[in-house]
């Protein structure tokens, strides 16, 4: 699986975007971006995946390059409670690669009132 | 509803003893993961249950012994602790397709302290 690069830590303010970028300039073809995140003190939460189309769901957004070595996940308006590590994964989805999520250190996003 | 719970979400205990730790899932998922998040918060897999039957088996010592009654569960027993095994390990189950498995729901954690 292809090796990630997330800066370790970010600010944002509440009620702001928050953007944050994660380097996977190893990814292959059939390699997802997965994004979770983790409240202290509590386990990952999935927020959305994609493989080359940017995607939406109700928690967040992501945004993939066109060559697909960088994304940016997107919290549209950061509140105090999106306070956490969040992780970029990148996964293989088929073959016997399935299911191995490895998260490296992650960014720390901290939202501030 | 609680969705993946462990037992216990702490465990204080002496290098040398024998420990379980348990998961359960009600989340109709049929597969299930066993992974260790070390003191630098760097998360790795250790194994995983399709229906009862183990999918992944990374490189972990036969220390590390997982069991799956069922497929709604999962425990974890580690003989002859050492002093490296202290970590938070996490429970997660997903339902099995191509991109479903990586859609992981994750319990709340168990704090492994060897002393």
């Amino acid at each position: 699986d292809a090796k990630t690069t997330q800066p370790p830590s970010m600010d944002c303010a509440e009620g702001r975007a928050a953007n944050l970028p994660c380097n996977h300039s190893t990814i292959s073809g059939n390699e997802y971006v997965y994004w979770y995140r983790q409240i202290h003190s509590q386990g990952p939460q999935y927020i959305i995946h994609g493989l080359k189309n940017n995607e939406t769901n109700e928690m967040a957004s992501l945004i993939i390059t066109e060559d697909r070595k960088s994304s940016t996940l997107i919290l549209p308006h950061a509140t105090l409670r999106d306070t956490a590590v969040y992780y970029c994964s990148v996964v293989n989805a088929g073959g016997t690669s399935y299911g191995k999520l490895t998260f490296g250190q992650g960014t720390i996003l901290t939202v501030h009132p | 509803d609680t969705a993946v719970s462990q037992t216990p979400k702490y465990l204080v205990t002496q290098m040398g003893n024998d420990k379980s730790i348990k998961c359960e899932q009600n989340l109709g998922h049929d597969t299930m993961y066993w992974y260790k998040q070390d003191s630098k918060k760097f998360l790795k897999i250790m194994f995983s249950y399709n229906n009862k039957e183990l999918i992944i088996n990374e490189t972990v010592p036969n220390r590390f012994s997982p069991k799956s009654p069922d497929k709604a569960h999962l425990n974890l027993h580690i003989n002859s602790l050492e002093l490296g095994d202290s970590a938070v390990y996490f429970c997660a189950s997903s339902q099995a397709s191509a991109l479903r498995y990586n859609e992981q729901f994750f319990g709340p954690g168990t704090r492994l302290t060897v002393l």
